[in-house]
C-alpha cells in the first residue's frame, strides 16, 4: 500500500508563480524524501529532510515537514517551465530503508 | 553521488521472451535496488539486490519472474521472464551508500512487450 500520498494530483501554474505540494503518510518515519521524474526519466533526488527537522531549503526549493500532522510540503518559487514534472515524496521503510513512494503530482508549468 | 548506467535504455519485445536489464554503477554501493513503474503510475519496489546472496523480494513478486543478480558491489541484473503485455513498465534501478541517504537512480529501462 501507498506510504504517502500527495496532493494535488495534477498542478498547473504559470511560470513564475509558486507551486505548493502537500504529502501525506501514514507511519513513522526516520525521513522524508521529494523526487522529480521528467517524461518517463529516471528519478532525480530534491531534497531529504529527517524526522527532527521543521523545514529545509535548496535553492528555489523548501521543505517542511510536520511529523504531529504525518505530513510535508513542497515549495517551488519562482517556477520554470523546465520544472515542468512529476514530484514524488518517498519514505524509508524497513531495515535496508527500501522507499515507499507516494502516487506522485503531475505539474505543469506553462510559459 | 553515484552515476547510474542502465542498459538497455528501450526494447519492445515479444511476448514469452525473457530480457536482461543491466544496471552499472561507478562506485561500490551497499544498497541496490529494483522498482517497476507501470504506465502513468508511481513506482513500486521490486526487490532489493543483496551483493553474494539472493535478493529480497517485495509482496507481489517472484524470483521465477524477476531473476536478479549481483555478483559485485557496482553491478546487478534484473530479468523480465516470460513476459506478458502487463509487463510493459518502466523498470528503475536505484543505488543508496548507507541506510537513511538518498537513492539515485537510472534513467530507466522502457519495456514494451507486443
Amino acid at each position: 500500500s501507498q506510504q504517502g500520498e500527495e496532493d494535488p494530483q495534477a498542478l498547473s501554474i504559470q511560470e513564475g508563480e509558486n507551486a505548493t505540494m502537500n504529502c501525506s503518510y501514514k507511519t513513522s518515519i526516520n525521513n522524508l524524501q521529494w523526487y522529480r521524474q521528467n517524461s518517463g526519466r529516471g528519478l532525480v533526488h530534491l531534497i531529504l529532510i529527517r524526522s527532527n527537522e521543521r523545514e529545509k531549503h535548496s535553492g528555489r526549493l523548501r521543505v517542511t515537514l510536520d511529523t504531529s500532522k504525518k505530513s510535508s510540503s513542497l515549495l517551488i518559487t519562482a517556477s520554470r517551465a523546465a520544472d515542468t514534472a512529476s514530484y514524488f515524496c518517498a519514505t524509508p521503510t524497513g531495515a535496508n530503508s527500501k522507499l515507499t513512494f507516494g502516487k506522485g503530482i503531475t505539474l505543469s508549468v506553462r510559459p | 553521488s553515484a552515476v547510474i548506467s542502465q542498459k538497455p535504455s528501450r526494447d519492445i519485445c515479444q511476448r514469452g521472451t525473457s530480457l536482461t536489464i543491466q544496471c552499472q554503477v561507478d562506485s561500490q554501493v551497499t544498497m541496490m535496488f529494483w522498482y517497476r513503474q507501470q504506465p502513468g503510475q508511481s513506482l513500486t519496489l521490486i526487490a532489493t539486490a543483496n551483493q553474494g546472496s539472493e535478493a529480497t523480494y517485495e509482496s507481489g513478486f517472484v524470483i521465477d519472474k524477476f531473476p536478479i543478480s549481483r555478483p559485485n558491489l557496482t553491478f546487478s541484473t534484473l530479468t523480465v521472464s516470460n513476459m506478458s503485455p502487463e509487463d510493459s513498465s518502466i523498470y528503475l534501478c536505484s543505488v543508496a551508500r548507507e541506510q537513511d541517504q538518498p537513492q539515485h537512480f537510472g534513467d530507466g529501462t522502457r519495456l514494451s512487450i507486443l
